[in-house]
Formats: C-alpha cells, sequence, structure tokens
C-alpha cells in the first residue's frame, strides 16, 4: 500500500511566522501535490512537483512556496502565515503516468491565529 | 460554473439502503474518473478509478460512468454506518496533465 506522511496532525501558528509543513512517500511516486481543503470550496490545488528539483503552481499559489530536495519528499512552506491560511492541508503522491489516481496523507490541520 | 458538480447532502439513509451519489461535468475531455472517500479528519482514500463509459464493481461499491450524458454514480449496496462518509469525485482531463479536478464532495450519513 501507499504511504503518504504528512509530519504534523494539528498545527497552531502565529500571524507572520514561517511555516514549515513535510510531507514523505515511500512509493517512489514521481509526483508529489499539496492541497488545501475548505468547506464549500472543495479541494485546491496549490503547488505540484514531478520531479526533484521541479515545481509548478497550481490553482492558488499565492502565499505558499515549495520544495522538492529529495524524490520522497515534498515540503510546503508559508512565508508569512495569515489567518486566512487557516485550513487542511492535503499532501497527495502518483506514479509518473497522468492518468493516474492520487494517493493522499491523513492531512495537517493548520490554524494561524 | 463549476467544471464538476457534486450535491453537497447530506444524504441521510437507514442501514441497509442502496445509496446513489452522482456528479455532473461540462467538460468532454475528461476521460479518467474515480471516487473517493475521506472519513472526518483523515485524507481522502481511493475506492473506485474508472475508465470510459460503462459500468466497474468492487464488492458493494459500483462506479458508472455515462459519457455522454457527463454523469458519473457511485452505488453503495447494503449500506453499513462505516460507510458513513464524505464521497469526492474526481475526474481527469486529457489535454491537462498531473490535474484532478474534484467534485465538492457529498457528506453520506447512514443510520442504524
Amino acid at each position: 500500500d501507499v504511504k503518504v506522511t504528512q509530519s504534523s496532525r494539528y498545527l497552531v501558528k502565529r500571524t507572520g511566522e514561517k511555516v514549515f509543513l513535510e510531507c514523505v512517500q515511500d512509493m517512489d511516486h514521481e509526483n508529489m501535490f499539496w492541497y488545501r481543503q475548505d468547506p464549500g470550496l472543495g479541494l485546491r490545488l496549490i503547488y505540484f512537483s514531478y520531479d526533484v528539483k521541479m515545481k509548478e503552481k497550481g490553482d492558488i499559489p499565492e502565499g505558499y512556496s515549495v520544495s522538492r530536495e529529495k524524490k520522497e519528499r515534498f515540503s510546503l512552506i508559508l512565508e508569512s502565515a495569515s489567518t486566512n491560511q487557516t485550513s487542511m492541508y492535503l499532501c497527495a503522491s502518483s506514479p509518473g503516468q497522468s492518468n493516474s489516481p492520487l494517493h493522499f496523507g491523513n492531512g495537517t490541520r493548520l490554524t494561524v491565529t | 460554473q463549476k467544471e464538476v458538480e457534486q450535491d453537497p447532502g447530506p444524504l441521510s439513509v437507514p442501514e441497509g439502503a442502496i445509496v446513489s451519489l452522482n456528479c455532473t461535468y461540462s467538460n468532454s475531455a475528461f476521460q479518467y474518473f474515480m471516487w473517493y472517500r475521506q472519513y472526518s479528519r483523515k485524507g481522502p482514500e481511493l475506492l473506485m478509478y474508472t475508465y470510459s463509459s460503462g459500468n466497474k464493481e468492487d464488492g458493494r461499491f459500483t462506479a458508472q460512468v455515462d459519457k455522454s450524458s457527463k454523469y458519473i454514480s457511485l452505488f453503495i449496496r447494503d449500506s453499513q454506518p462505516s460507510d458513513s462518509a464524505t464521497y469526492l469525485c474526481a475526474m481527469i482531463r486529457m489535454d491537462s496533465s498531473y490535474k484532478l479536478i474534484f467534485g465538492s464532495g457529498t457528506r453520506l450519513l447512514v443510520r442504524p
């Protein structure tokens, strides 16, 4: 079974802090993704990566950056956290084929106060 | 207009009922279709993955795709309280790589 592990289940940060969300997958998948999930808005793609050191903007990249230094690890960075970034953050991975379904981690619920 | 429409529910049914969950979409380029189940405070879990029109069955779950109507369904037979969750449809366009379009999810409650 694919395992996607997000380092924190719950995180509380203050406005203006730099926040790192970490994600690791153990299936040697080429593609990794960061989504946020909000009630009424569904899942929205923030960034994705199809290879080490490669990244592509998703639908809502503003206020975020990412890092992929190793194939198994994909980090989401909130440069200066704001209250409107309070959300559930979901990491996912998939094999290289473009029609592959995503496998998700259990999410990090981030609260910015 | 959203590319993928899904009724948010909640849908409440008695245990043992047949459940029908549906999504409609507007872009005929969608070719691959998925259903995810998401329990509270957990990530989405892949339930079904289908390509093109027709039915696919897996235990109590049947996924149905009707491309001519741009309509997909997930049927759950003999529903159980453990099926209570949010169900998300998702689909991939052939003209887009590495991007799924998700429905907003339908919350299902199966009453004992």
